[in-house]
């Protein structure tokens, strides 16, 4: 059974700061890993998706790497801003499972402080 | 850019009442997902639904959950008899065929809660 970990559960970090996210998922055998960002009492924005055959993937100050292989996902956010803060969701498109749901983590916290 | 759209935004109903939560996935989008997510925990998955019947559920959707597209635009879930537990923030979610390049895109979600 596929589980996803992020850690930390909470970040706080100054304006301007580089940061790194981390997730982690038991199988490898995945379609591809979404990064979700939530903003409290709001949906889930799809931030980069990273298909199983790729390494990486950027949008804007964003940098999303994959590693399959040892179950490991990292999402890089440079020169943090205030309108960063928000949780981060990692979530993994299952391969055998049917190709139809996704499996969350349960977030961090991100909170950039001015 | 196009949306997943809920409602209500937040619906608040009596133990043992029946609520339909309602979903207007994007237009050119035709598989459908139900999600939730109970106050700090995890995103967990329920249902997806593609040509008019459930292609996978989860252990969570058991006999009091239904879903439905009763017309070209809609997607319902219905909860026949809540429960306190089912308190959750629900969210719809719409993709094109899940090759593993098509993002799910998400509504904002319904807030439930039962009283």
């Amino acid at each position: 059974k596929q589980e996803v970990t992020q850690i930390p559960a909470a970040l706080s970090v100054p304006e301007g700061e580089n940061l790194v996210l981390n997730c982690s998922f038991t199988d490898s055998a995945i379609y591809n890993l979404q990064w979700f960002r939530q903003d409290p009492g709001k949906g889930l924005t799809s931030l980069l998706l990273i298909q199983s055959s790729q390494r990486e993937q950027t949008s804007g100050r964003l940098n999303a790497s994959l590693d399959k292989s040892s179950g490991r996902s990292t999402l890089y956010i440079a020169a943090s801003q205030p309108g960063d803060s928000a949780t981060y969701l990692c979530a993994v498109f299952h391969l055998y499972s049917s190709a139809s749901k996704i499996i969350f983590g349960s977030g961090t916290r991100l909170s950039i402080r001015p | 850019e196009p949306e997943v759209t809920q409602t209500p935004s937040h619906q608040v109903t009596q133990m043992g009442q029946e609520v339909i939560l309602r979903c207007v996935p994007i237009s050119n989008h035709l598989y459908f997902y139900w999600y939730r997510q109970i106050l700090g925990q995890k995103v967990e998955f329920l249902v997806s639904f593609y040509n008019n019947e459930i292609s996978e559920k989860s252990e969570i959707f058991d006999d009091q959950f239904s879903v439905e597209r009763p017309d070209g635009s809609n997607f319902t879930l219905k909860i026949r008899s809540t429960k306190l537990e089912d308190s959750a923030m629900y969210f719809c979610a719409s993709s094109e065929p899940p090759d593993g390049n098509q993002p799910q895109h998400f509504g904002d979600g319904t807030r439930l809660s039962i009283l």
